[in-house]
C-alpha cells in the first residue's frame, strides 16, 4: 500500500489550489479516503474523507464549506481542493486510508498515510 | 462531534520507563480508538486499533486499553526511539476526532 502526495505548494490569499494523494497497492474502490491538518507546531485535526465506491464524503464541521474532497477513481487519486485560500490555511496536510484492518474481526481503521503536503499560504 | 480529552499533553521520562498516556472520549464510543506516533516532520503511524490490537510491525512493549469513555496507552520500557508525540483517535462516529496530543520528552 503506498499513498503518494503531491509536492509542497505557496499560494497566494484568494488564490485556489488542489492538492493530490495517489493511492496504490489495494483495491481503491474499497477503502475511505481522507485528509488531515496539520499546523505548524499544532495537533492533527480531521478534515473530512470520501469512499471512492460511491462517493460518499463527510466533513468535519470546523471544514465544511471551506474544503472540497473529492476522487478519479480511474487514477485512484483523491483530492483536497482550496477555492480560496486564506493565510491561516498554512499547514502540512495528510492523506490518509481507512477501511477493515482485519478481515476476523471486521475492525477498522485508519491505517496508511501520506508523506505529507506543505502548503504555504503567504502575501 | 466526540471531543477526545488526552492527557498529558507532554510528559519527561527516561530510557526503560513504562509511561501510560490517556484518552477520555466524551461518549461511548465502544472499543473504537486507535492509538499513532507522530516524528518530527514525519506522517503519523498506526500503533494500536480496536483499543487494543498492536497494529503489524509495533513493538510488543506498547499496549492499548479501555472501552467506552476511557483508554489507555502504555510504553512498557521506553526505547530512544520511542521519543515521539502520540495521539489518540476515536474511529466510532464521524467526524472522526484526535486528541490533543503527548509530546513524550526525554527526561
Amino acid at each position: 500500500v503506498q499513498l503518494v502526495q503531491s509536492g509542497a505548494e505557496v499560494r497566494k490569499p484568494g488564490e485556489s489550489l488542489n492538492i493530490s494523494c495517489q493511492a496504490s497497492g489495494y483495491r481503491f474502490t474499497t477503502y475511505w479516503i481522507g485528509w488531515v491538518r496539520q499546523m505548524p507546531g499544532k495537533g492533527l485535526e480531521w478534515m473530512g474523507i470520501i469512499y471512492p465506491g460511491d462517493a460518499d464524503t463527510r466533513y468535519s464541521p470546523s471544514f465544511q464549506g471551506q474544503v472540497t474532497i473529492s476522487v478519479d477513481k480511474s487514477i485512484t487519486t483523491a483530492y483536497l481542493q482550496w477555492r480560496t485560500l486564506r493565510t491561516s490555511d498554512t499547514a502540512m496536510y495528510y492523506c490518509f486510508r481507512r477501511g477493515v484492518i482485519e478481515a476476523t474481526s471486521g475492525a477498522v481503521a485508519v491505517d496508511f498515510w501520506g508523506q505529507g503536503t506543505l502548503v504555504t499560504v503567504s502575501s | 462531534a466526540v471531543q477526545m480529552t488526552q492527557s498529558p499533553s507532554s510528559l519527561s521520562a527516561s530510557v526503560g520507563d513504562r509511561v501510560t498516556i490517556t484518552c477520555r472520549a466524551s461518549q461511548v464510543i465502544r472499543n473504537d480508538l486507535a492509538w499513532y506516533q507522530q516524528k518530527p516532520g514525519k506522517a503519523p503511524t498506526l500503533l494500536i486499533y480496536g483499543a487494543s490490537s498492536l497494529a503489524v510491525g509495533v513493538p510488543s512493549r506498547f499496549g492499548g486499553s479501555g472501552v467506552g469513555t476511557d483508554f489507555t496507552l502504555s510504553i512498557s520500557s521506553l526505547q530512544p526511539e520511542d521519543f515521539a508525540t502520540y495521539y489518540c483517535l476515536q474511529d466510532n462516529l464521524f467526524p472522526l476526532t484526535f486528541g490533543g496530543g503527548t509530546k513524550l520528552e526525554i527526561k
